[in-house]
């Protein structure tokens, strides 16, 4: 079985200030993982994705993620935010052939 | 390269009546799947094919809601007849088969207003 937890629904920065979304998974083999961004009325768009090569993955956008075994997470984060980053956010689970598992989302909103 | 091709983006229907989406995958993509999108959730997987056979349909409710991929290209995802509950989001995701990561590509999908 494989889940996705995303902590916070919602999360507010200023812009310039330092993006933290947070994501932790579950998976009895080791999982491919991904993050999605989702702007209004738009499909889903990957921003990056884990698939064991290498444990810091940087993706478009200036956003990165870090997959921390020992802690079954993979936070997204990104040092300086700007008003165009205001999106949802959905961190994704997958192993072996399997489709996607997603998490609920996370809103970020960019104040000004 | 054309990404993937949905249509319509935008449904409303009367409850108990029936809708069809259609959804168009990136050439050369093997792999098609369907997911439903409610309000404030993330996307839920209704089923998976490998070009015109289900890998995966256990979370489809079958009794409403019925798809095919003929010919293992374009496909089509019915509800019939369409409850409340039913108004979602419906995206279409295609994949390669092979690969690290089987990575997903999204269309814009269906918004469908059940009223």
């Amino acid at each position: 079985a494989q889940s996705v937890t995303q902590l916070g629904s919602h999360v507010s920065v200023s812009e310039g200030a330092l993006v933290l979304l947070r994501c932790n998974y579950s998976s009895s083999v080791p999982p491919y993982l991904f993050w999605y961004v989702q702007y209004p009325n738009q499909g889903l768009q990957l921003l990056l994705k884990y698939t064991s090569a290498a444990t810091l993955v940087k993706g478009i956008n200036g956003f990165e993620a870090e997959f921390k075994k020992s802690e079954t997470s993979f936070h997204l984060t990104k040092p300086s935010a700007h008003m165009s980053d205001a999106a949802e956010y959905f961190c994704a689970v997958r192993t072996g052939r399997r489709a996607l598992t997603f998490g609920s989302g996370t809103r970020l909103q960019v104040q000004p | 390269e054309a990404g993937v091709a949905q249509s319509p983006r935008y449904k409303i229907i009367e409850k108990r009546q029936s809708v069809a989406f259609w959804c168009n995958p990136i050439s050369g993509h093997a792999t098609l799947y369907w997911y439903q999108q409610i309000l404030g959730q993330g996307p839920k997987l209704l089923i998976q094919f490998q070009n015109n056979g289900v890998v995966d349909d256990s979370q489809l409710p079958k009794d409403r809601f019925s798809a095919e991929r003929l010919k293992g290209v374009d496909s089509t995802l019915k509800i019939q007849p369409a409850k409340l509950e039913d108004s979602a989001v419906y995206l279409c995701a295609s994949s390669l088969v092979g690969g690290d990561s089987y990575e997903q590509y999204f269309g814009p999908g269906t918004r469908l207003t059940v009223t």
